[in-house]
């Protein structure tokens, strides 16, 4: 099983639907992200958090909310879903001195 | 804030070393340098990181300049499965904290 856990891979919705995107993670770390890639670009951090009452925002909070309901569970919703949202999500986790990231498989989602 | 220059795109032979390069030169005296590896749409993959010393792992070696400024990844044998983004990266800060943050990377493709 893997140890960072996105649901859904893929979703579809319509514009100004509420959606929501789940994380969850078995390593045991403490620190959990979300970031969003969109075509032929690296990586940009939404919002992070190092524990459940420590929430963070990133490059591009904006159109965003996150929820930390556990340490293994991390959550990422667009309130109200616009187009330009449509992008390739990633969770990822750290812990440890060395602060290595691993990564979900991702989870695609288009805004129509 | 540390921020990491790479070239867009580099070809190399199969069988040979792929030898990626990273500019980091206002990099402060305590952060790493981390390298991590993209294959097409998959989360990204954590390689190596250092801090002055080289480093070896069984996926691929990390020379650091003296100086600092400046770090080259190496691939001693690169095989068409290594055809990825890679990303040099850094922490910056994002609110109050550091955190790695992804460039576009340079997309490295082994040639048969």
């Amino acid at each position: 099983d893997a140890d960072v856990t996105q649901t859904p891979r893929n979703r579809i919705t319509k514009t100004g639907k509420r959606i929501m995107l789940e994380c969850s993670q078995t390593k045991g770390h403490d620190r959990m992200y979300w970031y969003r890639q969109d075509p032929g670009l690296g990586l940009r951090l939404i919002y992070y958090s190092f524990d459940v009452k420590d929430i963070n925002k990133g490059e591009i909070s904006d159109g965003y909310s996150v929820s930390r309901q556990a340490q293994a569970k991390f959550s990422l919703s667009l309130e109200s879903a616009i187009p330009n949202q449509t992008a390739l999500y990633f969770c990822a986790t750290s812990g440890g001195a060395d602060e290595k990231l691993f990564f979900g498989s991702g989870t695609q989602l288009s805004v129509l | 804030d540390a921020k990491t220059t790479q070239p867009p795109s580099m070809d190399c032979a199969e069988g040979r070393a792929a030898n990626l390069p990273c500019n980091h030169s206002t990099i402060s005296g305590n952060e790493y340098v981390y390298w991590y590896r993209q294959i097409h749409s998959q989360g990204p993959q954590y390689i190596i990181h250092g801090l002055k010393n080289n480093e070896t792992n069984e996926m691929a070696s990390l020379i650091i300049t003296e100086d600092r400024k400046s770090s080259t990844l190496i691939l001693p044998h690169a095989t068409l499965r290594d055809t990825a983004v890679y990303y040099c990266i850094v922490r910056v800060y994002v609110g109050s904290a550091r955190q790695l943050t992804f460039g576009s990377g340079t997309q490295l493709t082994v040639l048969p």
